[in-house]
């Protein structure tokens, strides 16, 4: 069966220090990648997306990035953190055309102080 | 642009009885996906149910069921014999069919569902 892991699951980081947050998928290969974020009482943003090694799109202009060094390895990174980055970071995967559902992580609780 | 809308910002139900949830959805497109998350105080989102807009039949999945009305742009959730665990915020999502689209979820707002024992 297929999981999927996120770390760290909190994270407290001052303002202007760098971030990397890692998902990684278990049980399935070539799957699509997506980052959202969740802001408090609100809903899921989408951040960004892949659908293989290397290939990322961007949906919100932000300091944030992501890149996907293998096939089941996503990383959402920033050079120098907001207070605004503040949020729930969920991390979640799918198989495109196979199926439609997203499947999500366990999420990562960024504070930044 | 495709928008999802729920207008309960939180709701309450009794143990054992049965509430709906409310979902509207604004897309020009004909051919989509719709699903409904669980997302209970540990945060993970949880897949509860979905359902093919070409589907004229409700999708059923045990205690949960929607009432997909394609003409109306709805898509409410039906939580029947509510229990405890039932207690989360509730996510209503739409995806565009996957020819030319690479399947992002559009999310509302939630719904907060309490569940009184």
């Amino acid at each position: 069966s297929q999981t999927i892991h996120q770390w760290p699951a909190t994270l407290v980081q001052p303002v202007g220090s760098p971030l990397s947050l890692e998902c990684t998928v278990e049980g399935t290969s070539n799957p699509n990648l997506y980052w959202y974020r969740q802001a408090a009482g609100r809903g899921l943003q989408l951040l960004f997306y892949s659908v293989g090694i290397g290939q990322i799109s961007s949906e919100v202009p932000q300091n944030l990035s992501a890149s996907r060094p293998q096939d089941r390895q996503f990383i959402l990174s920033s050079k120098k953190l907001l207070l605004s980055d503040s949020g729930f970071y969920l991390c979640a995967w799918g198989q495109g055309a196979v199926s439609y559902e997203q499947y999500f992580g366990p999420g990562t609780r960024l504070t930044v102080t | 642009a495709q928008t999802v809308t729920q207008s309960q910002p939180e709701m309450s139900v009794q143990e054992a009885e049965t509430v709906t949830l409310s979902c509207t959805y604004d897309t020009s497109e004909s051919d989509y996906y719709l699903f409904w998350y669980k997302q209970p105080p540990s945060r993970q989102m949880i897949l509860v149910i979905r359902q093919e807009a070409y589907k004229q039949q409700n999708a059923t999945e045990n205690r949960f069921s929607v009432n997909f009305q394609k003409a109306a742009k709805s898509f409410s959730l039906k939580i029947s014999d509510s229990q405890l665990g039932d207690a989360a915020m509730y996510f209503c999502a739409y995806r565009s069919a996957p020819r030319g689209s690479q399947g992002n979820l559009i999310f509302g707002k939630g719904t907060k569902l309490s569940v009184k024992p």
